[in-house]
């Protein structure tokens, strides 16, 4: 398995509330990726990262914020939960943008 | 943006048959098509993927086939085990920097002992 470890992997929170989800890798990837997967709609992309500090926005970035202050680590921030990002959340990365390998993904409550 | 469509959401086979699942991709663009394997609780697990410039590839018991000019790719997996029972994702993408890839809808493949 690709060295891809999110924390947590289980979270209940409260509408409102902030959130920050942890994705780390100890592959020395460039390129890492938050993904969200709903009933129907596979994986959609949130926010993606090609480097440190530099990062850009997926199909499904409102409401999501990302940081990437170390080429390990790329953290996805839900600044004001609401129920709508009730979800399970994957983590991936890939070496030069093409394989991309996925973490073991953290499920998301907000009630 | 690119749209990827998969059929059918559901599939269920014979221990020792073949599977077969199907995506449409919109973009001609794309030029990368991976295909995933997810298990209960886990994230998806790459199996096997296949670029613009080759028409089909195989690995073992699972292959993949590719028509430009119609936009669609498929899946094939023979004799099929029990253990090959999960959720398959199908993506396309232009494999170049940042490869964000675009997911099929799934397909949950129940593999009958």
């Amino acid at each position: 398995d690709a060295g891809i470890t999110q924390s947590p992997r289980h979270k209940v929170t409260e509408t409102g509330t902030p959130v920050t989800l942890r994705c780390h890798q100890t592959e020395n990837h460039r390129y890492m990726y938050w993904y969200r997967q709903d009933p129907g709609h596979g994986l959609r992309l949130i926010h993606y990262s090609y480097g440190v500090k530099d990062t850009d926005k997926g199909e499904v970035s409102d409401g999501y914020s990302v940081s990437r202050s170390k080429t390990e680590d790329f953290l996805l921030t839900l600044e004001s939960a609401t129920s709508s990002q009730t979800s399970v959340y994957f983590c991936a990365i890939s070496a030069w943008g093409a394989e991309a390998f996925f973490g073991q993904g953290t499920r998301l409550t907000v009630v | 943006g690119e749209n990827v469509e998969q059929h059918p959401s559901t599939l269920s086979v014979q221990e020792g048959d073949s599977a077969v699942i199907k995506c449409t991709y919109s973009d001609s663009a794309s030029n990368y098509f991976p295909w995933y394997k997810q298990e209960l609780g886990k994230g998806p697990q790459l199996i096997i993927d296949i670029r613009s410039n080759v028409g089909e590839k195989k690995d073992q018991r699972i292959a993949v086939t590719l028509n430009k000019t119609a936009k669609h790719f498929s899946l094939h997996i023979t004799e099929t085990q029990p253990e090959d029972s999960a959720v398959y994702f199908c993506a396309a993408s232009m494999g170049n920097a940042g490869n964000m890839l675009t997911f099929g809808g799934g397909t949950r493949l129940m593999v009958k002992p």
